[in-house]
């Protein structure tokens, strides 16, 4: 069963911290996103990869930076934590030409 | 701008019944639809895509129709079940007005089934 994992579903992270999502994917997908979904905000883009160590900056990248040393695996950082960053944070792959397979999310909450 | 967007926040149908949820899309380039299907806590799960070249498809219980000339993509679920309680979103592929990406997001239309 093809699949997207993320390392925690729930993650409880003071301001200041630094904070690593994980990520990985099973489907040998060329591209791996990372979303935040807010309510009444819907789905916004952080950052985006078509490639090993290749990273590309969504809508909203500020606070955050990425990183991809195998092909596999996306990692989320965000540098310090803030309030304004407690969401559910989205990661998903997918081939050139296919739909998006989203992970099950990470409910982060900065206190 | 380029916009997806769902006419409905909130659907409420009878258990059996048929469900049809719609998207209204703006740009004339978007080539490829996908529906997306996200229960409370989880993360979005896919359901059925649709390329332009195409105006039907069908999956297991879902039909998923395009509309071009009107630019509108509906899902329809057959027989609607409890288990189908959730939010769903329509999603676009073009490459000009969507995020950087490419893909642009409906909100959501919240399914509610009533026994």
């Amino acid at each position: 069963d093809v699949k997207v994992t993320q390392s925690s579903r729930y993650l409880v992270k003071r301001t200041g911290e630094k904070v690593f999502l994980e990520c990985v994917q099973d489907m040998d997908h060329e591209n791996m996103f990372w979303y935040r979904q807010d309510p009444g905000l819907g789905l916004r883009l952080i950052y985006f990869s078509y490639d090993v160590k290749m990273k590309e900056k969504g809508d909203i990248p500020e606070g955050y930076s990425v990183s991809r040393e195998k092909k596999e695996r996306f990692s989320l950082i965000l540098e310090s934590a803030s309030t304004n960053q407690t969401s559910m944070y989205l990661c998903a792959s997918r081939a050139s030409t296919s739909a998006l397979i989203f992970g099950p999310g990470t409910r982060l909450t900065v206190t | 701008g380029e916009s997806v967007g769902l006419h409905l926040p909130t659907l409420s149908v009878q258990e059996g019944d048929n469900s049809i949820i719609n998207c209204a899309y703006s740009n004339s380039a978007s080539d490829y639809f996908i529906w997306y299907k996200q229960e409370s806590g989880k993360g979005p799960q896919f359901i059925i895509d649709i390329r332009s070249n195409m105006d039907k498809r069908q999956g297991q219980r879902v039909t998923v129709l395009l509309n071009k000339t009107v630019k509108h993509l509906s899902l329809q679920i057959a027989a609607t079940q409890p288990g189908d309680s959730a939010v769903y979103f329509c999603a676009e592929n073009g490459m000009s007005g969507g995020g950087a990406d490419g893909l642009t997001f409906g909100k959501g239309t919240h399914l509610i089934i009533q026994p």
